[in-house]
């Protein structure tokens, strides 16, 4: 069975300082990873994808994040943070059966100005 | 092209009321899957259809049905609604099984009291 723990519930950063979302994962399987996003009030939108190709894994408004199997991790990061990443992100794992997604509980990235 | 559209965007039901949530997404995708987020709880997996005519439960589907008549829509049937249904419910759709992007919908705001 897979899992997914976010290990942080709420991140607060400053505007132009890096962002750093960590999430550890369990799977009997070789898992695919995905982190998601969440503006208010809005649907989810995938920011980026692992499926065992290269372990970093760049994504969409300059967000990446690295896979590392022997620590069972794959954090999110960014080098500078825009007010506009102020969200809620999601890290998600699948493998095995293949049709259901494990979300983890959710990190809400707060941006101060 | 619109992508994935839920009707409606907020409702309010009386316990042991019933209705349905609407889904409709025009990208041919054949995945389609409801979902419930909970406040701190991620996502969780109610119901999902691999293509028309075929649907399965996921982690939550007690006091839900589902119907996939055709390849665009998937509604979601509430039946005697309870307390313990009142969530933020999002509907998403894959061309493939869930290692391919999901594409969400904006969400359904269901409070019952």
């Amino acid at each position: 069975a897979q899992s997914v723990t976010q290990l942080d519930s709420h991140v607060s950063v400053s505007e132009g300082t890096p962002v750093l979302l960590r999430c550890n994962y369990s799977s009997s399987y070789s898992p695919s990873l995905f982190w998601y996003v969440q503006h208010p009030n809005k649907g989810l939108q995938l920011l980026l994808k692992y499926t065992s190709a290269a372990t970093l894994v760049k994504g969409i408004n300059g967000f990446e994040a690295e896979f590392k199997k022997s620590e069972t991790s794959f954090h999110l990061t960014k080098p500078s943070a825009h007010m506009s990443d102020a969200a809620e992100y999601f890290c998600v794992v699948s493998g095995g059966d293949g049709n259901k997604l494990v979300f983890g509980a959710g990190t809400i990235l707060r941006v101060k100005s | 092209n619109a992508g994935v559209t839920q009707t409606p965007k907020f409702r309010i039901l009386k316990i042991g009321q019933s209705m349905t949530l609407q889904c409709a997404q025009d990208m041919n995708h054949n995945y389609m899957y409801w979902y419930r987020q909970d406040p701190g709880m991620g996502l969780k997996l109610i119901y999902y259809s691999v293509g028309a005519g075929i649907t399965d439960k996921g982690e939550v589907p007690n006091g839900y049905n589902v119907s996939r008549s055709t390849t665009e829509d998937f509604p979601l049937r509430l039946e005697l609604a309870a307390p313990s249904q009142t969530s933020v419910y999002f509907c998403a759709s894959s061309y493939w099984a869930t290692n391919e992007k999901l594409f969400f919908g904006s969400g359904t705001q269901l409070s019952v009291l």
